[in-house]
């Protein structure tokens, strides 16, 4: 097993650019949520989804946009970057016991 | 609004000896309370989950108790080892499966 999967591990961006962060997991799990992580603050949650096909905001939702075509995938597209994104992205989905898998993150910064 | 504290920044301890971390959250009724490992470059990983109506659980070297009242939650980490530096996070989940996180305790742990 894989786990979850995030690609790709580090981005440079420029300002006004989009990108796509990429997670797959293979664990058929329903849940799964983005968080992004700066220093001092903790994980803060971006978007999640409860199953394929349903997505909604999470703490910090702004200026990023989430879908949910299949069970496996739940990319985070980035729609014009700017300096205040430049953080580190995790991807994470939630066993039937309650804890949650993340990815080793993508780490992103915008210039 | 919700909030989620974790005693300090850092915990320096010598080697043997037992880590004891702090999680204090005010505005939250949790339905779980989670403890997460996270080192340098790398995604969280779990630790421990611990529901609403338990007190205690273990995990090998590993101890954490819930006390709703006080809405409090300690984790300890008895004979301790330099292998166990890292930082650790507690995360709270409400029924509706999102999880938010303190900002996460850095703990050395001396040879």
């Amino acid at each position: 097993n894989a786990g979850v999967t995030q690609t790709p591990k580090f981005q440079v961006l420029k300002t006004g650019q989009s990108m796509t962060l990429q997670c797959a997991q293979d664990m058929n799990h329903e849940y799964m949520s983005w968080y992004r992580q700066d220093p001092g603050m903790g994980l803060r949650l971006i978007h999640y989804s409860v199953g394929a096909g349903i997505t909604d905001q999470g703490e910090v939702p702004n200026g990023y946009n989430v879908s949910r075509s299949t069970t496996e995938d739940f990319p985070l597209r980035l729609l014009s970057a700017a300096p205040s994104q430049t953080s580190v992205y995790f991807c994470a989905s939630r066993t039937l016991q309650g804890n949650h898998t993340f990815g080793s993150g993508t780490r992103l910064t915008v210039v | 609004s919700q909030k989620i504290e974790q005693n300090s920044e850092a915990l320096n301890i010598q080697e043997g000896k037992t880590a004891t971390l702090t999680c204090n959250y005010t505005n939250y009724s949790p339905a779980y309370l989670q403890w997460y490992r996270q080192d340098p470059g790398r995604g969280p990983v779990f630790l421990l989950l611990i529901r609403e109506n338990e007190k205690e659980k273990r995990k090998e070297r590993l101890k954490v108790t819930f006390d709703t009242t006080l809405k409090q939650s300690l984790f300890h980490i008895t004979a301790s080892q330099p292998a166990d530096s890292a930082t650790y996070l507690c995360a709270l989940d409400g029924d509706d499966y999102k999880l938010s996180f303190g900002a996460g305790t850095t703990v050395t742990v001396r040879a």
